[in-house]
């Protein structure tokens, strides 16, 4: 079964500090996605990234990295230069690519990020 | 482009009545996921419906039900609603193509559903 461990509930930084969310995952199978979403108040889930079992390549896009290790079973999102703006729940979440399943999301339970004026 | 709608935005239903959720998908998209999300917890898979058909179910019981229509939008059924269904109900929708897993989901703002 699939799971994915959010270790992380709360995060408090001041603005232009940087912060790294830790994501842990569990899976028997060899193909699968990770994703990062974020929820800001308003409720509603924000793709951040998606990224296949095949590509450990990290990722960088403006103020936001990725850091993906197998060895590890890591899934780790760095915000550089963090601002108010990223004040929000982020979402790890796991799809397996399991012939014949749903395309499911497995989420972990969140980190609630707050970034300080 | 229109992004995934969902309405009602918010809902407040008395224990034991039934409730019915919509959702229109991405333009484009044929699949369509529903996803419970209790306060301060992560969503929780409902159901997956590709082109009109369900294509996976999460750990819901049978009062949890669904369609999907021919213009890919979809409705979720609740029947005898208890306390514990209060949650948001996320709907996904993604284009439904190449492999399996492959497809990113992407969110509606969500339906706040209180149970009284």
């Amino acid at each position: 079964a699939q799971k994915v461990t959010q270790a992380q509930t709360e995060i408090s930084v001041v603005e232009k500090e940087d912060v790294t969310l830790d994501c842990v995952y569990e899976t028997r199978d060899t193909t699968y996605y990770l994703f990062w979403y974020k929820q800001p108040p308003s409720g509603e889930l924000v793709f951040l990234i998606r990224r296949n079992s095949f590509d450990e390549q990290n990722e960088i896009s403006g103020r936001y990295s990725w850091n993906f290790q197998k060895s590890t079973s890591s899934f780790n999102f760095t915000i550089t230069a963090s601002q108010v703006v990223d004040s929000a729940v982020y979402f790890c979440a796991l799809s397996e690519a399991a012939t014949g399943s749903a395309r499911q999301l497995t989420f972990g339970s969140g980190t609630q990020l707050t970034v300080l004026p | 482009e229109t992004g995934v709608t969902q309405s009602p935005t918010h809902l407040i239903k008395t224990r034991g009545q039934q409730v019915t959720l919509r959702c229109s998908s991405q333009s484009g998209h044929n699949t369509v996921s529903w996803y419970q999300q209790a306060l301060g917890q992560g969503p929780q898979f409902i159901f997956q419906y590709y082109r009109e058909e369900e294509n996976g179910r999460g750990n819901f019981p049978p009062r949890f039900s669904g369609l999907q229509f021919p213009n890919y939008s979809s409705e979720l059924n609740v029947n005898a609603l208890e306390l514990d269904d209060s949650a948001l109900y996320l709907c996904a929708s993604s284009p439904g193509t190449g492999v399996l897993g492959t497809d990113t989901q992407y969110f509606g703002p969500g339906t706040r559903l209180t149970v009284l």
